[in-house]
């Protein structure tokens, strides 16, 4: 069985630009979560969805969005970047409320 | 403050030796979780909690989750290489699962040989 698989692996981009990422769950996971993780602040929830619907959002700004499919693929798309944003973003994939299985994880840097 | 506490920050163990790694919350955890990650790579989900007292244990590696369910511990049996890396405790902080899981901020184990 496939694991998560994330695109791309690794992502430069210029302040002001936006970044599309996107997520392939493990086949019969129907939610998708996404997290950040950096230095200073770790592992951070930004959203997750399930079955096409946003059920939660993390403490972060509008510029951070996200869309899931119907065959739950998902991608998440940051606006306007800020050097800040540079992070290793993470997905997630789950049953219902089961152990969620961590994607490699897309490594953006904003220059 | 930090709602999930793990210590210690980091650890260096002489191969061979046990260790433990532990995970404190001030609220009550109603799913703990325990990955590794390798520096830059996606989590390894190691062990999934639930019920206060519940122990699980796949070789080596032991976690408990205390009857209170406040704290969870992480504990390494005569530690290996491939037992490096970081280990990062998540939980779901509201029944149901809801506003995704909350991490520590990771213990960095480094074995020496």
């Amino acid at each position: 069985k496939a694991g998560v698989t994330q695109t791309p692996r690794y992502l430069i981009k210029t302040r002001g630009q936006q970044v599309t990422l996107s997520c392939s769950p493990i086949s019969g996971h129907r939610s998708v979560s996404w997290y950040q993780q950096t230095p200073g602040q770790g592992l951070q929830f930004l959203f997750e969805y399930f079955s096409e619907t946003q059920r939660n959002k993390g403490n972060f700004p509008g510029r951070f969005s996200g869309r899931q499919f119907s065959n739950s693929r998902s991608e998440m798309n940051v606006s306007t970047l800020e050097l800040g944003d540079s992070a290793l973003y993470l997905c997630a994939s789950s049953l219902v409320n089961t152990e969620a299985f961590f994607g490699q994880g897309t490594r953006l840097t904003v220059v | 403050s930090q709602e999930l506490e793990q210590s210690p920050q980091s650890l260096i163990v002489q191969e061979g030796k046990n260790l433990t790694i532990n995970c404190t919350s001030s609220k009550t955890l109603y799913g703990l979780y325990w990955y590794k990650q390798k520096y830059g790579e996606g989590l390894i989900f190691l062990m999934m909690l639930q019920k206060g007292g519940e122990e699980k244990s796949h070789e080596k590696i032991t976690a408990k989750l205390d009857e209170k369910k406040q704290q969870s511990s992480l504990h390494i049996t005569a530690s290996q290489p491939s037992h490096a890396g970081i280990y990062l405790c998540g939980a779901d902080m509201l029944e149901g699962g809801a506003d995704g899981l909350t991490f520590g901020k990771g213990t960095h184990l480094i074995i020496q040989p």
